[in-house]
């Protein structure tokens, strides 16, 4: 039961291009997003993130969209650079209280290619 | 110079061994989580705990076990009884706060020989 999904294994994009990450989710009781950025043998680190009352959030080059109706997210690169290069995690963390509290889903990832 | 500390970074295991992957943290945070990744399968969550003494299993918690006696520690244990044992592993902790990140360690990579 996959309840944060990356239907796209990987994208590749030129470098000045816009890279788009999508990424769905089915439990409704997700109130918060992340996305993480992982070099091989390394931990994930923290990107950017938004709460279920926004529908952006803007970083720098990053922006995340949120679609709760479709529950969809997704994250905008502009413009992409090669250091960008590496897999992206969306990830879900349900409303406080209860036992999940802090506990987050991530999706399966999507290696992201930027060529010079 | 705050972060989280996994230990060793490449271990190898006989089969029918337990081994035990170090987790430790100085941020001062209460939540600590352990997860295993494999190729094309994301981060999976084996154990997560919000306080000292106490923890919870996670989605694949079955061959696994967890301490957690103090604040700055959360040891992983991977026993005999975890059928496929090969993975990259992670711990990362969190404030018990809401809508917060989580911050992850560098992974121990471990091998079933």
């Amino acid at each position: 039961d996959q309840q944060v999904k990356q239907n796209s294994p990987s994208l590749s994009v030129q470098e000045g291009r816009i890279s788009i990450l999508n990424c769905d989710y089915t439990n409704s009781m997700f109130d918060y997003f992340l996305w993480y950025k992982k070099y091989p043998a390394e931990g994930p680190t923290f990107l950017i993130s938004i709460s279920s009352i926004k529908d952006k959030n803007e970083d720098g080059r990053f922006t995340v969209f949120l679609n709760k109706s479709a529950k969809h997210l997704s994250l905008h690169i502009v413009p992409s650079q090669p250091g960008d290069s590496a897999v992206y995690f969306c990830a879900a963390i349900p409303r406080a209280g209860g036992t999940s509290y802090g506990k987050l889903t991530f999706g399966q990832g999507t290696i992201l290619t930027v060529h010079p | 110079d705050g972060g989280i500390t996994q230990s060793p970074k490449y271990l190898f295991r006989k089969e029918g061994q337990n081994v035990t992957l170090s987790c430790e943290q100085n941020l001062n945070h209460d939540a600590m989580y352990w997860y295993r990744q494999d190729p094309g399968q994301g981060l999976r969550l084996i154990y997560y705990s919000q306080i000292v003494n106490d923890f919870q299993k996670g989605d694949i918690a079955e061959g696994y076990s967890v301490s957690r006696e103090k604040k700055e520690s959360f040891p992983l244990t991977v026993t005999s009884a975890q059928k496929n044992p090969t993975a990259f592993y992670l711990c990362a902790s969190s404030p018990r706060q809401p809508n917060t990140e989580a911050f992850f360690g560098q992974g121990t990579r471990l091998t079933v020989v």
